[in-house]
């Protein structure tokens, strides 16, 4: 069965570091692969999506992620943290044969120190 | 604007009571989800439908019951047989159907709901 793996249920980074959150997808068939992000007692809200055009895909808050078929990855990076980015991040999917349900992944708690 | 109303934002329940999470959209999505998030888990399927008047366990419906009598409204229910019911509870919507497959999921600001 399809998973999605976060590497990190935490990470920490300065405010103005680079944010690296890491995802993996576990299909030989690639995914539409999304990222959504969560910010505390709110609902969960899409960043960007993948669905099989350019392979690096930009997304609102100057949020990015690069789709790497060879790596099963699609990590979601950000030149520069601002405090506002501490939130967390879910990566997710929906396999392309039989499905329209979402995967996702256990999430990843993003700590932004001034 | 469009979008998913969850209501009550807090919700307390006492032993052996049953209680209901609201939730309606107005984005006309065929595909509406429950879900639960407890701290350190990520989200976990209770309950999905993809058009009304059915609908299809997830995989933790015991304890939880749905109905979708509109295609606006997917209301919960929380049954005094789910013993661990404190949770936050989302609701969200997708597009559904050939061509939709890749759409994303709608969701609302949702339902925290504790123990007395």
């Amino acid at each position: 069965a399809q998973s999605v793996t976060q590497l990190g249920s935490h990470v920490s980074v300065s405010e103005g570091a680079l944010v690296l959150l890491r995802c993996n997808y576990s299909s030989s068939v690639p995914p539409y692969l999304f990222w959504y992000v969560q910010y505390p007692n709110q609902g969960l809200q899409l960043l960007l999506k993948y669905t099989s055009a350019a392979t690096l895909v930009k997304g609102i808050n100057g949020f990015e992620a690069e789709f790497k078929k060879s790596e099963t990855s699609f990590h979601l990076t950000k030149p520069s943290a601002h405090m506002s980015d501490a939130a967390e991040y879910f990566c997710a999917v929906i396999p392309r044969a039989g499905g329209f349900k979402t995967i996702f992944g256990a999430g990843t708690r993003l700590f932004v120190k001034a | 604007d469009g979008g998913i109303t969850q209501s009550p934002k807090y919700l307390f329940r006492k032993e052996g009571q049953n209680v209901t999470l609201s939730c309606e959209q107005n984005l006309n999505h065929d595909a509406m989800y429950w879900y639960r998030q407890d701290p350190g888990q990520g989200l976990r399927l209770i309950y999905y439908s993809q058009i009304v008047n059915d609908f299809q366990k997830g995989d933790i419906a015991e304890g939880y019951s749905v109905s979708r009598e509109k295609k606006e409204s997917f209301p919960l229910t929380v049954t005094s047989a789910q013993k661990n019911p404190t949770a936050f509870y989302l609701c969200a919507s997708s597009s559904y159907g050939t061509g939709y497959s890749n759409q994303p999921q709608h969701f609302g600001d949702g339902t925290r709901l504790s123990i007395l």
